[in-house]
């Protein structure tokens, strides 16, 4: 039972214009979303997060965007740079459960064209 | 300052070894996290640690598979009688508490011959 899907495996932009990253999840018990990025041979590496009661967080390029009622959530990155071509990763947690446990999509690999 | 410090970053056995993975949490954090990754997947959980104790070891899929953190700081995966279906990418994380985000160690690849 995937509860975190990423259904695109990936993504080619071009340098300068909007990176959209699209992810669903079916469990109603997720309360925190969070977006991270990850090169070859390094662990994921925290980008930006999401509370439920919030349907939007800005953090310089990077942009989440959560839709409650579609169970749905986008990261916008504008503009795009080469450099930000990795593996990205949506992941979703119940903090009010025990231990904020991650559950992790399958993750969309972007890739920037200068 | 220091990030999440794994060692060793490769590790290769054989079939049927035992091999103990550590994971050196940034300092202050109370909350550790253990997770497997798997070739063309996400990161899977394994167990949490708050402190010294395992708050949560759902995620551990057999009992060949055990963590500890005697002190709360340093954790270490252990893994019994390997199978060749145990390889993958072991990742580490920690965070200040349970409700923040997670910063993750570069992990552990691990090997079964």
């Amino acid at each position: 039972d995937q509860q975190v899907k990423q259904n695109s495996p990936s993504l080619s932009v071009q340098e300068g214009r909007i990176s959209i990253l699209n992810c669903d999840y079916t469990n109603s018990m997720f309360d925190y979303f969070l977006w991270y990025k990850k090169y070859p041979a390094e662990g994921p590496t925290f980008l930006i997060s999401i509370s439920s009661i919030k349907d939007k967080n800005e953090d310089g390029r990077f942009t989440v965007f959560l839709n409650k009622s579609a169970k749905h959530l986008s990261l916008h990155i504008v503009p795009s740079q080469p450099g930000d071509s990795a593996v990205y990763f949506c992941a979703a947690s119940a903090r009010g459960a025990s231990g904020s446990r991650l559950t992790f999509g399958e993750g969309t690999q972007l890739t920037v064209n200068p | 300052g220091a990030g999440v410090s794994q060692t060793p970053s490769n590790k290769v056995t054989e079939k049927g070894k035992y091999v103990e993975l550590r994971c050196d949490p940034i300092s202050g954090h109370t909350a550790l996290y253990w997770y497997r990754q798997s070739l063309g997947q996400g990161p899977e959980f394994l167990i949490y640690f708050q402190g010294t104790g395992a708050a949560d070891d759902s995620g551990l899929p057999n009992d060949r598979f055990f963590a500890v953190r005697p002190e709360g700081s340093v954790s270490t995966l252990k893994i019994q009688r390997t199978e060749r279906g145990d390889s993958a990418v072991y990742l580490c994380a920690s965070s200040p508490d349970r409700v923040q985000p997670q910063h993750f160690g570069d992990g552990t690849r691990l090997s079964i011959l």
